[in-house]
């Protein structure tokens, strides 16, 4: 099994629908993070949380929420979608030592029509 | 705030060098990371430098820091058509919240 699992991997929406993506994680790390990524614009970070009962808001949290039902489970909802929120979507993982860096999930492809 | 930039393409020979450039802002920066994702896949580390390092160097792969210009460089020796990836700079600053900030990422594409 894969450290960082996200479902699903490929999703097609309506405009103004909700939907979560979900990401699990099997290092046993306290940190996990969501990032978006957009040709040309790399990876920006909508939300992390270092724990359990500490999340935070990363550059680009408007329009988005997140649930941190487990120290494995990280939840990432759009409330009402919208087309430029048609992205990539990456879940990562991180021990609090980050000179092993990151590991991420395989990623979403969230379309939203 | 922190900014990584990266030239957006890269194109070479396979068996050639490639050199993969890097330039960041944020003078507090610890950590200095190269990621690799391949087509459908997330990111994954390659290698990464600590700060008071010059070079680094892993089988193919070398690291070299400028920290006085804020420039970092990832050479792939060798390069075959497996190395065909996007490669990501990312770099942590040593602030209250340990932030990792990721450049544009650089497509590399190794010509048989």
């Amino acid at each position: 099994d894969a450290d960082v699992t996200q479902t699903p991997r490929n999703r097609i929406t309506k405009t103004g629908k909700r939907i979560m993506l979900e990401c699990s994680q099997t290092k046993g790390h306290d940190r996990m993070y969501w990032y978006r990524q957009d040709p040309g614009l790399g990876l920006r970070l909508i939300y992390y949380s270092f724990d359990v009962k500490d999340i935070n808001k990363g550059e680009i949290s408007d329009g988005y929420s997140v649930s941190r039902q487990a120290q494995a489970k990280f939840s990432l909802s759009l409330e009402s979608a919208i087309p430029n929120q048609t992205a990539l979507y990456f879940c990562a993982t991180s021990d609090r030592g980050l000179d092993a860096g990151y590991t991420f999930g395989s990623g979403t492809r969230l379309t939203v029509v | 705030g922190e900014d990584v930039e990266q030239s957006l393409f890269l194109s070479v020979r396979e068996g050639d060098s490639s050199v993969i450039n890097c330039t960041y802002t944020d003078s507090s920066s610890t950590y200095l990371y190269w990621y690799k994702q391949e087509p459908g896949a997330g990111l994954q580390l390659l290698t990464y430098i600590f700060s008071n390092m010059d070079m680094k160097q892993d089988q193919r792969l070398t690291v070299l820091l400028n920290k006085k210009d804020k420039h970092l460089s990832l050479r792939i020796a060798d390069t075959q058509t497996g190395d065909s990836a996007i490669y990501f700079c990312a770099e942590l600053s040593d602030g209250g919240y340990q932030k990792v900030t990721f450049g544009t990422g650089t497509k590399l594409q190794v010509i048989p």
